[in-house]
């Protein structure tokens, strides 16, 4: 599709549960992107996938999350354990490749917020 | 450490002046700059993009100056319009990823 689908729009945790969140990029992106939205509107980057591969993860906290990128299923983005910290919107984006997403920029999807309780 | 940051969080324009949105960053490498808009409940979208072998881009209404000395970039946005309110991102990158400040909420009022 057109537009990067992200499931889903709302998840409310309680603390130590296990959210999942999960991601459909643009068809013919081949690159996808995790993003954390914190309060004060701070972005902070967690993963990128190339395919299935990982691109980038330095910013994916060691402990309790991880993502995956399969062939033929929507990415995900998991947190074990999950903690109030957590509590945000997590931003997928993806695009043909991170340098045409410097020239025309990510699409993202209209994200998944996580109310941890 | 917050490589781009935006200090003013909130900016109120007149309908039909100029909005001038300010973006500040500190790592030299960044190559690209680019510049989002994002209603509430919805990701956000990307508006204009500038190389940093250039100090302006125009699209329209949409100009981006970027000044390297500096390490300082603006988005002006003329004639405003209701329809711009929204919050404003910038955006620095290095290749691999996308360091985003905090954002400035603009209201134009009609």
């Amino acid at each position: 599709g057109e537009e990067v689908a992200q499931t889903p729009k709302h998840l409310v945790r309680g603390e130590g549960q296990k959210a999942k969140l999960y991601c459909a990029p643009i068809k013919g992106h081949s690159y996808v992107f995790w993003y954390q939205q914190v309060l004060k509107n701070e972005f902070k980057f967690l993963i990128s996938f190339q395919n299935e591969n990982v691109f980038d993860e330095t910013g994916m906290p060691k402990e309790r999350f991880s993502a995956k990128c399969l062939p033929n299923s929507p990415c995900s983005l998991e947190i074990q354990a999950t903690k109030l910290e957590d509590s945000a919107v997590y931003f997928c984006a993806s695009s043909h490749a991170p340098g045409a997403a410097a020239n025309y920029g990510y699409t993202f999807g209209s994200g998944t917020r996580l109310t941890v309780v | 450490d917050q490589q781009v940051k935006q200090n003013s969080p909130s900016l109120s324009v007149q309908e039909g002046r100029i909005s001038i949105l300010n973006c500040d960053y500190t790592n030299s490498m960044f190559d690209y700059f680019l510049w989002y808009k994002k209603y509430p409940a919805e990701g956000p979208t990307f508006l204009i993009s500038i190389s940093s072998i250039k100090d302006k881009n125009e699209d329209g209404r949409f100009t981006v100056f970027l000044n390297k000395s500096a390490k300082h970039l603006s988005l002006h946005i003329v004639p405003s319009q209701p329809g711009d309110s929204a919050v404003y991102f910038c955006a620095a990158s290095t290749g691999n990823q996308f360091y985003f400040g905090t954002g400035t909420s603009l209201t134009v009022i009609p």
